[in-house]
């Protein structure tokens, strides 16, 4: 069966710090993968998602950004943290729309 | 642009009782519609996903219903339970097949013991 894992659970970094958050999927192959942002009070929103290795598409213009090196590999990073990117981050798989997505356990990152 | 509209966005209700989840869309081109459930800093399980040419899906007291047409799911939970409290969660994939998921905001369900 695929799971998926993500990591860490939460993290607290300092203003101007890297980032670097990891998801992977086992059981399948060529998955879509996906990262989103929960903010308090302002729902899901998607900000990477990737077809294939080194292929990355980005949904919104922010201080982020997303690498696949690895065909079930997923990374989320950040040169230097911002106050505003704190927030509960997910990962998501699909082996395609019709499948449904699957979702990781979520980091919790707040950025002080 | 897909919009996800989720009523209400909170609600309680005392055990035992039978309710009603509303969620609307306002582009009815979607691939299909899937409801998921989320626990306090927890990530989100998926309960049940309805594809476009659905009406339904059930899945244990959960029951699920699309009228792609009028923009609209209802997810019904049957003889609630403490345990049913969380945020539940619609999103509806549509566009291009991997651009991800539109959600609403969710409902804050509280089941009263």
């Amino acid at each position: 069966s695929q799971t998926i894992h993500q990591w860490p659970a939460t993290l607290v970094q300092p203003v101007g710090s890297p980032l670097s958050l990891e998801c992977t999927v086992e059981g399948t192959s060529n998955p879509n993968l996906y990262w989103y942002r929960q903010a308090a009070g302002r729902g899901l929103q998607l900000l990477f998602y990737s077809v294939g290795i080194g292929q990355i598409s980005s949904e919104v213009p922010q201080n982020l950004s997303a690498s696949r090196p690895q065909d079930r590999q997923f990374i989320l990073s950040s040169k230097k943290l911002l106050l505003s990117d704190s927030g509960f981050y997910l990962c998501a798989w699909s082996p395609g729309v019709i499948w449904g997505y699957t979702f990781g356990s979520g980091t919790r990152l707040t950025v002080v | 642009k897909q919009e996800v509209t989720q009523i209400p966005a909170a609600l309680s209700v005392p055990e035992g009782e039978n309710l009603v989840l509303n969620c609307s869309f306002t582009d009815s081109a979607i691939y299909n519609l899937q409801w998921f459930r989320q626990d306090p800093g927890k990530g989100l399980t998926s309960l049940l996903l309805i594809q476009s040419s659905q009406r339904e899906q059930t899945s244990g007291r959960l029951n699920a219903s699309l009228d792609k047409s009028s923009g609209r799911s209802t997810l019904y939970i049957a003889a609630s339970q403490p345990g049913d409290s969380a945020t539940y969660l619609c999103a509806v994939a549509s566009g291009g097949g991997a651009d991800g998921l539109t959600f609403g905001k969710g409902t804050h369900l509280i089941i009263q013991p």
